[in-house]
C-alpha cells in the first residue's frame, strides 16, 4: 500500500530558530500534498496544499511567510517553520495521494514540534 | 465555523459490544466521507470511506451508515475489541472542488476489557 513517510517525528528547537519538517511518498508520486496541524484535544486543521513545481495554497489564517511549503519534487514536500515561538508547538501531520485519487489519503506518522 | 462536527469528545464500550460514533456536517456540497482512527502521537489511518451515492458501506467490523437529508454520518463498530481504542475522526470533501478534507473534532472511544 501507498506510504507516505514523514520526519523528524519530534523535535525540539529554540524560539526564534528555524525548523524543517520533510515529508515523502515512498512507494507513489504525489503531485499533492497536504499539510495539517493538530492542537491537543483539537481536530486536524488543514494549513496548506503544497503543490509539485508551484507555489502552495494556504487556508485562511495561515501566514505563508511563517510556514514555507516547498514542493521540489514528486515524492517530497518540505513545511518550514520559520522563527519559531511556543505557540508554533503543535503536532504537523502531512498527508498524500497516490495517482490523484481524491478519496485514497495515506498519512505521515506525524511531527511533534515543541518550541522552548 | 465548523462544518464537520462530532459532537461527543469520548465514549465507552465494553468489549464486543457495538461502538457508535456519530458525526454531522453543515456543507451540502460534501459528497465523500472519510472514518480515521489516531492512536497518540501518529498519523492518523484510513477506516472506511462513503460516497453520497451510497447510504451504507461495510468492511468487516466497521459499517459507515451516511443520511444526507440529516447531514449526519455514523460508524459502527462490531463487536468492539480493546484494540479499537483510539480517537476516531471523520472527514468531509466535495469532489468538485480541490477535495481537500474538513475533519471534525473526534471521539475518544475507550472499549473495556
Amino acid at each position: 500500500g501507498a506510504v507516505v513517510s514523514q520526519h523528524p517525528s519530534r523535535v525540539i528547537c529554540k524560539s526564534g530558530t528555524s525548523v524543517k519538517i520533510e515529508c515523502r511518498s515512498l512507494d507513489f508520486q504525489a503531485t499533492t500534498m497536504f499539510w495539517y496541524r493538530q492542537f491537543p484535544k483539537q481536530s486536524l486543521m488543514l494549513m496548506a496544499t503544497s503543490n509539485e513545481g508551484s507555489k502552495a495554497t494556504y487556508e485562511q489564517g495561515v501566514e505563508k511567510d511563517k510556514f514555507l511549503i516547498n514542493h521540489a519534487s514528486l515524492t517530497l514536500s518540505t513545511l518550514t517553520v520559520t522563527s519559531a515561538h511556543p505557540e508554533d508547538s503543535s503536532f504537523y501531520i502531512c498527508s498524500a495521494t497516490p495517482g490523484g485519487n481524491p478519496h485514497g489519503y495515506t498519512f505521515g506518522s506525524g511531527t511533534r514540534l515543541t518550541v522552548v | 465555523d465548523q462544518q464537520v462536527k462530532q459532537n461527543s469528545p469520548s465514549l465507552s464500550v465494553q468489549e464486543g459490544r457495538i461502538s457508535i460514533l456519530n458525526c454531522d456536517y453543515t456543507n451540502s456540497m460534501f459528497d465523500y466521507f472519510l472514518w480515521y482512527k489516531k492512536y497518540p502521537a501518529e498519523g492518523p489511518t484510513f477506516l472506511i470511506s462513503i460516497s453520497s451515492i451510497k447510504d451504507k458501506n461495510e468492511d468487516g467490523r466497521f459499517t459507515v451508515f451516511l443520511n444526507k437529508s440529516a447531514k449526519h454520518l455514523s460508524l459502527h463498530i462490531v463487536p468492539s475489541q480493546p484494540g479499537d481504542s483510539a480517537v476516531y475522526f471523520c472527514a468531509a470533501s466535495s469532489t468538485s472542488g480541490t477535495y481537500k478534507y474538513i475533519f471534525g473534532t473526534g471521539t475518544r472511544l475507550k472499549v473495556l476489557a
